[in-house]
């Protein structure tokens, strides 16, 4: 079984600031974990995925996340906030090959301060 | 590529009726998934397709829910009796193998009224 929880459902930054969103996950086999972005009326976009390798991985619009599994967390980053940032944010889990299935956090809602 | 395509993209029917929904998935994309999500939460799994068949549906499918892709391609999720607890969003996805990397639709929302 997995699951991922989000630490923060509501997360303000001014604009130029450093993003982090937190996500901590749990699985009982390796997990491949994903950020996906929500924009108002849109569908969900991947930003970025870990599967295996490299634990530092770079998404788009400038963010990157690192899988830590002593810390089992996938934080995600971004250097400098930009106004167009604001979107809800979801963390997801899954098995790998055979268990493709997503399980999704909650959502951390991303706010940007001008 | 066109991209998932969902329809209709707002539905409201009143409890009891049956309501239909159409996911069709990016072109040569094997694998197509249905979820559904409330306010406020993450999006839910429900159930998946590699072509044509359905390798795994969640137990929050009740028997009301049925789901169908014949011929591999799009992709219909029937709600029979609707109930006030099935008002969300149902946000549909594909897949090209084993990738790792699903495409989401803009979804429907249903609201039963």
């Amino acid at each position: 079984a997995q699951s991922v929880t989000q630490l923060g459902s509501h997360v303000s930054v001014s604009e130029g600031a450093l993003v982090l969103l937190r996500c901590n996950y749990s699985s009982s086999v390796p997990p491949y974990l994903f950020w996906y972005v929500q924009y108002p009326n849109q569908g969900l976009q991947l930003l970025l995925k870990y599967t295996t390798g490299a634990t530092l991985v770079k998404g788009i619009n400038g963010f990157e996340a690192e899988f830590k599994k002593s810390e089992t967390s996938f934080h995600l980053t971004k250097p400098s906030a930009h106004m167009s940032d604001a979107a809800e944010y979801f963390c997801a889990v899954s098995g790998g090959f055979g268990n493709e299935k997503l399980t999704f956090g909650t959502g951390t809602r991303l706010t940007i301060i001008p | 590529d066109t991209g998932v395509s969902q329809d209709p993209r707002h539905k409201i029917t009143k409890r009891g009726q049956n309501v239909t929904f159409r996911c069709d998935p990016i072109s040569e994309h094997n694998r197509l998934y249905w979820y559904r999500q409330t306010l406020g939460q993450g999006p839910e799994f429900l159930t998946y397709f590699q072509n044509e068949a359905q390798l795994e549906k969640s137990r929050l499918l009740s028997d009301r829910f049925s789901a169908e892709r014949p011929k591999g391609s799009f992709s219909t999720l029937e709600i029979q009796r609707t109930e006030q607890g099935d008002s969300a969003m149902y946000l549909c996805a594909s897949e090209a193998g084993a990738t790792y990397e699903q495409y989401f639709g803009p979804g429907t929302r249903l609201t039963v009224t």
